[in-house]
């Protein structure tokens, strides 16, 4: 079953404890994404990759890294956590440069929910 | 930079009633267009798309939208809802050229009304 899954899918942490957000996708997508969605202010873009070792910065990128060393993963950092990255995130996968292209597919992950305290 | 507004954040609709949710996108280049849908408790799933041709566009569950250049808008629609579309819908931006780096509208939650 194609799919896009995240780890954990709920964590409660405390500020400066440096943690990871998982995301692995078994459709072999080049294109990968970070999303939190926040009340109020839908869903902003935290980073995206291209490719192994391709990676750029969305909207909100402060506070957060990524690796891409393999395609299937995409794992997000956050290395010194604080109360404002209380959020829900989600990753995504696509198989076209521009994700829902016409013949693409793009699949969410199930999202994460991140409570730093 | 690219920007997207999603006019009303809540619209209640009677069930078999139409709807239209209002998306107005600001850009200086060409963009692709997007609606995705959430579902409670769940991630988004893609509705419809525009990204070159015909401006009205369909999706699934019944749903399409109308891109207009001049208005800079990609109004979604819906001639009866169901109970089953109550959810929140996202418009969503890509300046042309820019490929994977998304904007996302604030979202609107419809809640359709027995």
């Amino acid at each position: 079953e194609a799919q896009v899954t995240q780890n954990p899918r709920y964590l409660i942490t405390v500020t400066g404890k440096k943690l990871t957000v998982t995301c692995s996708q078994n459709m072999n997508h080049e294109y990968m994404s970070w999303y939190r969605q926040d009340p109020g202010l839908g869903l902003r873009q935290i980073y995206y990759s291209m490719n192994v070792e391709v990676t750029d910065k969305g909207d909100v990128p402060e506070g957060y890294k990524v690796s891409r060393k393999e395609k299937r993963n995409f794992p997000l950092i956050l290395e010194s956590p604080s109360p404002n990255q209380t959020s829900l995130y989600f990753c995504a996968s696509s198989s076209q440069l521009v994700p829902g292209g016409r013949t693409d597919t793009q699949y969410f992950g199930p999202g994460t929910r991140l409570t730093v305290l | 930079a690219q920007s997207v507004t999603q006019l009303d954040s809540q619209v209640p609709v009677f069930e078999e009633a139409p709807v239209e949710l209002r998306c107005n996108y600001s850009s200086s280049v060409s963009v692709y267009l997007f609606w995705y849908v959430q579902y409670p408790n769940q991630g988004l799933q893609l509705l419809l798309k525009y990204l070159s041709g015909s401006t009205l566009v369909k999706g699934i569950n019944g749903f399409e939208a109308e891109f207009n250049k001049s208005q800079t808008s990609f109004h979604l629609r819906k001639p009866s809802v169901h109970i089953s579309d109550t959810a929140e819908y996202f418009c969503a931006v890509i300046r042309g050229g820019g490929y994977q780096k998304v904007t996302f509208g604030i979202g609107t939650k419809l809640q359709v009304i027995p």
